[in-house]
């Protein structure tokens, strides 16, 4: 059975870094690419980016360029998102999620965020 | 970036009566393999999307056929005939072909 394990809620500072983990079961994720999406409260999904583990190449969508940093460990099949600069406006849950050749496989059950100080 | 632009944004129905979203994209969604990788999903609240159609019209294991995927180029549409309760919840449509990937802004599909 494949399983995404996230990590846990964070609560961040304006101005802070978080590092969101998703451990993957049942599934090497050197064979997939490993995706990352938010909604914010309320709102729609939001597709940030994807890293492919097998040799770390990412893509980002515009706006979080400079603000999310994809990476994946083999070795312990965990695909990282690392929020910097955090704002209000990045209070949301991140979802990871697996895509094969066609669509989603599989989705993280998401972490929630949440910026305040 | 691709814009997919979704309507409605809310739709309310009775069950048992057809629903039906479209999903009108900035660029044709067709890719230079001749696939289109257009893709609805679900989510119900406090749960992961869920995949319902890919490839425009092939339906994801184990859902109903009275979900039907339809269009190609820049125009598609989802069709529920029937509503169920559990078919509640909030549909995106979402692509895959062009980078950056893209979703829609999500129809809500309630009661009446």
């Amino acid at each position: 059975e494949v399983q995404l394990q996230q990590s846990g809620a964070e609560l961040g500072k304006p101005g802070t870094s978080v590092k969101l983990s998703c451990k993957v079961s049942g599934y090497n994720i050197r064979n997939t690419y490993m995706h990352w999406v938010n909604q914010r409260p309320g709102k729609g999904l939001e597709w940030i980016g994807r890293i492919d583990p097998a040799n770390g190449n990412t893509i980002y969508a515009e706006k979080f360029k400079s603000k999310a940093t994809l990476t994946a460990d083999t070795s312990s099949n965990t695909a990282y998102m690392q929020l910097s600069q955090l704002k209000s406006d990045d209070t949301a849950i991140y979802f990871c999620a697996i895509r094969g050749d066609w669509y989603f496989d599989f989705w993280g059950p998401g972490t929630m965020v949440t910026v305040s100080s | 970036d691709v814009v997919l632009t979704q309507t409605p944004v809310s739709l309310s129905v009775t069950l048992g009566d057809q629903a039906s979203i479209s999903c009108r994209s900035s660029q044709s969604l067709e890719y230079s393999d001749g696939y289109t990788y257009l893709e609805w999903y679900l989510q119900k609240p406090g749960q992961s999307p869920q995949l319902l159609i890919y490839e425009v019209s092939n339906r994801f294991s184990g859902v109903p056929d009275r979900f039907i995927g339809s269009g190609s180029g820049t125009d598609f549409t989802l069709k529920i005939s029937r509503v169920e309760p559990e078919d509640l919840g909030v549909y995106y449509c979402f692509q895959a072909t062009h980078d950056p990937n893209t979703f829609g802004a999500g129809t809500k599909l309630e009661l009446k």
